[in-house]
């Protein structure tokens, strides 16, 4: 069966450093990989998605993620945080051979300090 | 602006009562999804449907039921809510494959407790 891993539960960063919010995937065939965001008391909203195009996808507010089958990766990473930024982020992976039933991995809190 | 409704914010049940989730999309989509999400836990399929009337298990049924007889509107059930059942339900609607394309439009949330 297909998963995700996120790496670490909670991150915390400085405004105007950059982020790295790891997802690692297991899947015996090429999944489409998203990142989704939570902000408090507001439902999930999708980042950016991945389906065999580009390995590098770039999303909104600024963020970005790379695909690398090698390491079986896909880490969301933003230059620069902003205050706005903090939230929670899902990484998912699709079933094998496509479908409708998404695998959440269990989240990254993100804090942005001043 | 599209949207996935989802009827009550906050709901504070008792324990052994019966518990309807509502959930009201106008995108036309096909296939809709309610999960539940926990701290740690991440999100967790408990049924989906694909069309009216058609249903299938997600990863936690137990203790739940749904309802979709209009293509807009999916009803989550619960049978005699327990305190273990204390949790954010979330509900999705997509297009069929949509999974590789736009992926799923998400509610709001329900912030359910029962004591």
């Amino acid at each position: 069966a297909q998963s995700v891993t996120q790496l670490d539960s909670h991150v915390s960063v400085s405004e105007g450093t950059p982020v790295l919010l790891r997802c690692n995937y297991s899947s015996s065939y090429s999944p489409s990989l998203f990142w989704y965001v939570q902000h408090p008391n507001k439902g999930l909203q999708l980042l950016l998605k991945y389906t065999s195009a580009a390995t590098l996808v770039k999303g909104i507010n600024g963020f970005e993620a790379e695909f690398k089958k090698s390491e079986t990766s896909f880490h969301l990473t933003k230059p620069s945080a902003h205050m706005s930024d903090a939230a929670e982020y899902f990484c998912v992976v699709t079933p094998p051979g496509g479908g409708n039933k998404l695998t959440f991995g269990t989240g990254t809190q993100l804090k942005v300090e001043l | 602006d599209v949207k996935v409704t989802q009827s009550s914010r906050y709901l504070v049940k008792r324990t052994g009562e019966k518990v309807f989730l509502e959930c009201v999309q106008d995108m036309d989509h096909e296939n809709m999804f309610w999960y539940r999400q926990d701290p740690g836990l991440g999100l967790r399929l408990i049924y989906f449907s694909y069309d009216v009337k058609m249903k299938e298990k997600g990863d936690i049924p137990e203790g739940y039921s749904v309802s979709r007889e209009k293509k807009e509107r999916f009803s989550l059930i619960l049978e005699s809510a327990s305190t273990n059942q204390t949790s954010m339900y979330l509900c999705a609607s997509s297009y069929p494959g949509q999974t590789e394309g736009y992926g799923y439009t998400f509610g709001s949330g329900t912030r359910l407790t029962v004591v």
